[in-house]
């Protein structure tokens, strides 16, 4: 069985200072690896995904996020936050081989103050 | 570029009626997946389908639920018999296949409550 845990309910940042949202994983195998972001009444939307490769990924609206095997993480990051960053924030996982199906954890709500 | 449609975004039902929900996928994807999501919680996935074949479900998807995807374009989902444990948002989500083309674009799911 695959599974995602997100050790922090709420992650509190004060605008421009960096951001750490935590992701760790289990998985049978190699991960795929994936953060989404969710805003109140809107879908989820894709941030960045880590397939294979350079261990850092970057993805949309400046965050990146890193993938540490050993440690089985895919922390969110991000150096400048913003207020508009304000939101929930998903880390998901799918073994390389096997089922399509993502498996989420239950969510980071990140909240930036001005 | 059109993403992800459902339809209807909210749905109120009584308990033991019958619903349909729909999706229709990004428009070149061939891939199509169902998750529900319920409040402070991520998704769980419900099904999947590749073109119109079902290929993947999950034992959360009871003999009450149904999904299909009769010519591989739009999706339904239809819950017989509802009931209040079945209040949730229901996601659709869309991918590309072939080599990492993974990720899934959702849509912005149907609220169900059941009252």
């Amino acid at each position: 069985a695959q599974s995602v845990a997100q050790p922090e309910d709420q992650v509190n940042v004060a605008e421009g200072n960096p951001l750490t949202v935590k992701c760790t994983y289990s998985v049978s195998g190699n991960p795929y690896l994936f953060w989404y972001v969710q805003y109140p009444n809107r879908g989820l939307q894709f941030l960045l995904k880590y397939i294979t490769g350079d261990n850092l990924v970057k993805g949309s609206y400046g965050f990146e996020a890193e993938f540490n095997k050993s440690q089985t993480s895919f922390h969110l990051k991000k150096p400048s936050a913003l207020v508009s960053d304000s939101a929930l924030y998903f880390c998901a996982v799918r073994a390389v081989t096997g089922r399509r199906a993502l498996t989420f954890g239950s969510g980071t709500r990140l909240q930036v103050q001005p | 570029d059109t993403g992800v449609s459902q339809d209807p975004r909210h749905k109120i039902t009584k308990r033991g009626q019958n619903v349909t929900f729909r999706c229709d996928p990004i428009s070149e994807h061939n891939r199509l997946y169902w998750y529900r999501q319920t409040l402070g919680q991520g998704p769980e996935f419900l099904t999947y389908f590749q073109n119109e074949a079902q290929l993947e479900k999950s034992r959360l998807l009871s003999d009450r639920f149904s999904a299909e995807r009769p010519k591989g374009s739009f999706s339904t989902l239809e819950i017989q018999r509802t009931e209040q444990g079945d209040s949730a948002m229901y996601l659709c989500a869309s991918s590309l296949s072939g080599e990492g083309r993974y990720e899934q674009y959702f849509g912005p799911g149907t609220r169900l409550t059941v009252t």
